[in-house]
């Protein structure tokens, strides 16, 4: 089993709708959880950033832990077609360098 | 645009040969990860540099090698190629050691190995 598990999709939804992404975790000493956004042919971006539990919001993202069920997502309200891009989880343990772990990123078109 | 830049963007080449991608971190970013990424392992971590020492290590193969120069841009050397190397290599860099939200990630280099 992958330490962090992301389905690849890709996931299709039309203009507007709300999009959930998820991912689950087995390592309970993760403290930290990013979100990042690849576009086709580009480096991944960091969206946002959790740490530990709880609900984080920036403008039409927002992103909640729960560390419980060591189960993260992403939901994406009103969203546009240029919203199209592969959206990795990631998350990494205090202590030492921090490196994250990455899912394996899913896949999510929005269609006008 | 991250700041980071990466060199070059593609790379074709045959098995057994040995290849060098060059990062630049950002302005003030003493830290530089390598990173792979493939379509079946997803963003694999490879290495972190940080001011001119090796600081982490992952999944780091050892036909692979890396350094962090004076003037902090970065190389990584693979060597030995095989079919199973092709894929992105980012780089990425951040002002201190964290490799958590930190991360500033470069364009990449797609390597295709033949």
């Amino acid at each position: 089993q992958k330490e962090v598990e992301q389905d690849p999709g890709p996931l299709s939804v039309p203009e507007g709708a709300i999009v959930s992404l998820n991912c689950t975790y087995s390592n309970s000493a993760f403290q930290y959880f990013m979100w990042y956004r690849q576009y086709s042919r580009k480096g991944p971006e960091l969206l946002m950033y959790t740490y530990s539990s709880g609900n984080k919001e920036d403008g039409r993202f927002t992103a909640q832990v729960d560390k419980s069920s060591k189960y993260i997502s992403l939901f994406i309200r009103d969203s546009q077609p240029s919203d199209s891009a592969t959206y990795l989880c990631a998350m990494s343990a205090s202590g030492g360098s921090y490196i994250p772990t990455f899912g394996r990123g899913t896949s999510l078109i929005v269609h006008p | 645009d991250s700041g980071v830049t990466q060199t070059p963007k593609h790379l074709i080449t045959a098995t057994g040969q040995r290849v060098t991608l060059r990062c630049s971190p950002r302005s003030g970013d003493l830290s530089v990860y390598w990173y792979q990424q493939s379509l079946d392992q997803g963003l694999q971590f490879l290495i972190q540099y940080y001011n001119g020492e090796e600081r982490a290590k992952g999944n780091i193969l050892e036909r692979f090698s890396a350094q962090q120069f004076p003037d902090l841009h970065s190389e990584l050397n693979l060597s030995s190629l095989e079919l199973g190397d092709s894929a992105l290599y980012f780089c990425a860099s951040s002002v201190g050691t964290s490799g958590t939200y930190t991360q500033y990630f470069g364009p990449g280099t797609r390597l295709t190995v033949l």
